[in-house]
């Protein structure tokens, strides 16, 4: 099993759609998580972190379930430029080190 | 501005002529980390410095070293690339004093190797 799994899409979807992108991670003890998106041939770049509490900033929402070890990215009101990948990323316990997921490709079209 | 800095951007190498790619910060963060990735994959850590101790990870081939003589500087070494060595290369760094742990990535390296 993949320590980080996300499905990798693409989802195609019309400007003003929701999607919501799912995640799960195998190590229990992980204690950060996060949401990072990547453009086309471009370097990743933080999006959001997640918290148990979940967490929102603007048009996106991170939730966090512990319990079900499963992480979610909610995007409303989709735009053009939302067009990217979105990395699913988990710290490794103990360490300094993160995890990444392959990653799920979003299109938004017009 | 720019807080982590990679070069060149792209790199053209033949098969077997070592290589160096370059990454500088000016977050003073402790840790550097560099990473491969292949298109379609999850970037891939190959190693990381806390401070000056060397992490590397287990599955990291002897072909790629590292060297970080300052704080602000970090270098990956291929000794002797390969046709697989083609890839994105890319530097980042983090505080790495506990609690969240937020990299922040350079631009990238893309090397090709003919």
């Amino acid at each position: 099993r993949k320590e980080v799994e996300q499905d990798p899409g693409p989802f195609n979807v019309p400007e003003g759609a929701t999607v919501a992108f799912n995640c799960t991670y195998s190590n229990s003890a992980s204690q950060s998580f996060f949401w990072y998106r990547q453009d086309c041939r471009k370097e990743p770049k933080l999006l959001m972190s997640v918290y148990s509490s979940g967490n929102e900033d603007g048009r996106f929402t991170a939730q966090l379930n512990r319990a079900s070890q499963y992480i979610s990215l909610l995007i409303r009101d989709s735009k053009l430029s939302d067009s990217a990948t979105y990395l699913c990323v988990v710290n490794v316990y103990n360490t300094d080190k993160l995890i990444f997921g392959t990653g799920t490709r979003l299109q938004v079209f017009p | 501005d720019a807080m982590v800095i990679q070069n060149p951007r792209y790199q053209v190498t033949q098969f077997g002529k070592p290589v160096t790619l370059s990454c500088s910060q000016t977050l003073n963060h402790n840790v550097m980390y560099w990473y491969q990735q292949k298109s379609s994959q999850a970037p891939k850590l190959l190693f990381h410095y806390y401070d000056k101790d060397f992490n590397n990870e287990a599955d990291t081939p002897d072909n790629f070293q590292s060297r970080r003589p300052n704080t602000s500087f970090c270098f990956l070494d291929i000794r002797s690339p390969g046709l697989g060595d083609a890839a994105m290369y890319l530097c980042a760094t983090s505080r790495g004093t506990g609690g969240e742990n937020i990299q922040y990535f350079g631009a990238g390296t893309r090397l090709s190797v003919l």
